[in-house]
């Protein structure tokens, strides 16, 4: 079936650092999603691709949709203690009928003050 | 996006018996979805509950250990039926939004001793 990959699988960064963290998947998806999980809570949507080559943006976060489909991007820019949590990708191949989201393992985000 | 909420928010339970969880979402949603969350994993669909139809399965949950509820486009329940500890885990309610994406509620922790 479909997989994801994520990496780093954790990463240890001082505060104001910038972060950069991938997914890759050996296969196309035509909608890439990004979300935060903190302790005890549920994922928390950060931002969501539509569209090949797309690059958006949420405050310090920018991610892009990978030209080949297959892979997408997390940057964070100025880390905090509050970017602390774990970080998952998703994709999807939603088009006029249901398929369900695939979710990458996640990338454990350690800030240091 | 949607605002969801799930209750209990953690329980522990006795194996062999059984927990409904309750999912309420503040807006009528067409589509929603049921996901485990082991310790340290990421998050694995177990069902998606379309309201006036039976709940669709994924491969490795089957609906006689995973009851769902849908009555209604607001309301789901999921039933962990005869726990044993290896069902420890966040259950997670979520809906899929005018886009696709997926919202999340903060998720039920349950632990089976």
């Amino acid at each position: 079936g479909q997989q994801l990959n994520q990496s780093p699988q954790s990463m240890f960064i001082q505060e104001g650092e910038d972060v950069s963290m991938n997914c890759t998947s050996s296969s196309i998806f035509n909608t890439w999603l990004w979300y935060k999980q903190d302790p005890g809570e549920g994922p928390v949507l950060l931002i969501a691709l539509y569209k090949a080559g797309e690059l958006t943006s949420n405050g310090r976060l920018t991610a892009q949709f990978g030209i080949t489909r297959k892979d997408s991007f997390l940057n964070i820019s100025a880390s905090i203690p509050s970017d602390v949590g774990i970080y998952f990708c998703a994709g999807q191949n939603r088009v006029t009928s249901y398929d369900k989201v695939i979710f990458g393992p996640g990338t454990s985000l350690s800030v240091i003050p | 996006s949607a605002v969801i909420s799930q209750k209990p928010s953690r329980d522990i339970c006795q194996r062999g018996t059984s927990l409904t969880i309750q999912c309420q979402v503040d807006s009528q949603v067409t589509m929603m979805f049921w996901y485990r969350q082991q310790p340290g994993q990421s998050l694995t669909l177990i069902a998606t509950a379309n309201q006036g139809s039976e709940a669709t399965y994924e491969s490795g949950f089957v609906i006689d250990k995973f009851p769902i509820s849908r009555p209604n486009l607001t309301f789901s329940t999921l039933t962990v039926s005869n726990m044993s500890p290896e069902d420890s885990s966040i259950y997670l309610c979520s809906v899929e939004g005018q886009t696709y994406e997926q919202y999340f509620g903060p998720g039920t922790r349950l632990t089976v001793t």
